[in-house]
């Protein structure tokens, strides 16, 4: 069964604790990405990785931190730092591999963070 | 820069009816132009993807859309609504960086 996983489903946090969100696949995907949807903005991206060991930050990194050591993780830690860090959070990856703009991505379910 | 426009928030049809959610592009490149739809509290799934080879593209559950570079248009559209049809859709350009993507438009269907 292929996919892509996240978890918690759910996650509930007080503010001025760090919070990791976990990001699985299988798919023996290279690229994967984290966005952050909020209603009436669609998906804004915070970070991506094409490869192993290594990590780009995208339009809304800021309080936000990864790490990429194995191809088939990417977990993302909300830190305290993150001034408004409820929303929904979702996970995708792709062949990457230096593809072309076909490469489609793939996405998980998704984490609902509230902050408390 | 590269952007994309939904241009409605929201759009209501009556089941058996056609559906039409309008999408336009702003590229500098040719671009790659994806349709995914989400259910509440879901995951993003694909429904079809352009990739300059045929203008018309079909996806899954009847869905199409056509890529007018003319009109740098990509909308989406489906003969006859179903009620399983009711959700959020979100248009998405790649030119070559990571996905830029739409506001998203959701769909509402009335039995």
């Amino acid at each position: 069964d292929g996919g892509i996983t996240q978890s918690p489903k759910y996650l509930f946090r007080k503010e001025g604790q760090n919070v990791t969100l976990s990001c699985e696949q299988n798919l023996n995907h290279d690229a994967m990405y984290w966005y952050r949807q909020d209603p009436g903005q669609g998906l804004r991206l915070i970070y991506y990785s094409q490869i192993v060991n290594d990590f780009q930050k995208g339009d809304i990194a800021e309080g936000y931190s990864v790490s990429r050591e194995k191809k088939e993780s990417f977990p993302l830690t909300v830190t305290s730092a993150q001034k408004n860090p409820t929303a929904f959070y979702l996970c995708a990856s792709s062949i990457g591999r230096g593809s072309t703009s076909t490469d489609t991505q793939y996405f998980g379910p998704g984490t609902r963070l509230t902050v408390l | 820069a590269q952007s994309v426009t939904q241009l409605d928030s929201h759009v209501s049809v009556s089941e058996g009816t056609p559906v039409l959610l309008r999408c336009n592009y702003s590229s500098s490149y040719s671009p790659s132009l994806f349709w995914y739809v989400q259910h509440p509290n879901k995951g993003l799934q694909l429904l079809l993807k352009y990739t300059s080879a045929a203008t018309l593209v079909k996806g899954i559950n009847g869905f199409e859309a056509e890529f007018k570079k003319s009109e740098t248009s990509f909308h989406l559209t489906k003969p006859s609504a179903h009620m399983s049809d009711a959700a959020e859709y979100f248009c998405v350009v790649r030119p070559n960086t990571p996905l830029v993507f739409g506001k998203g438009t959701r769909l509402s269907v009335i039995a």
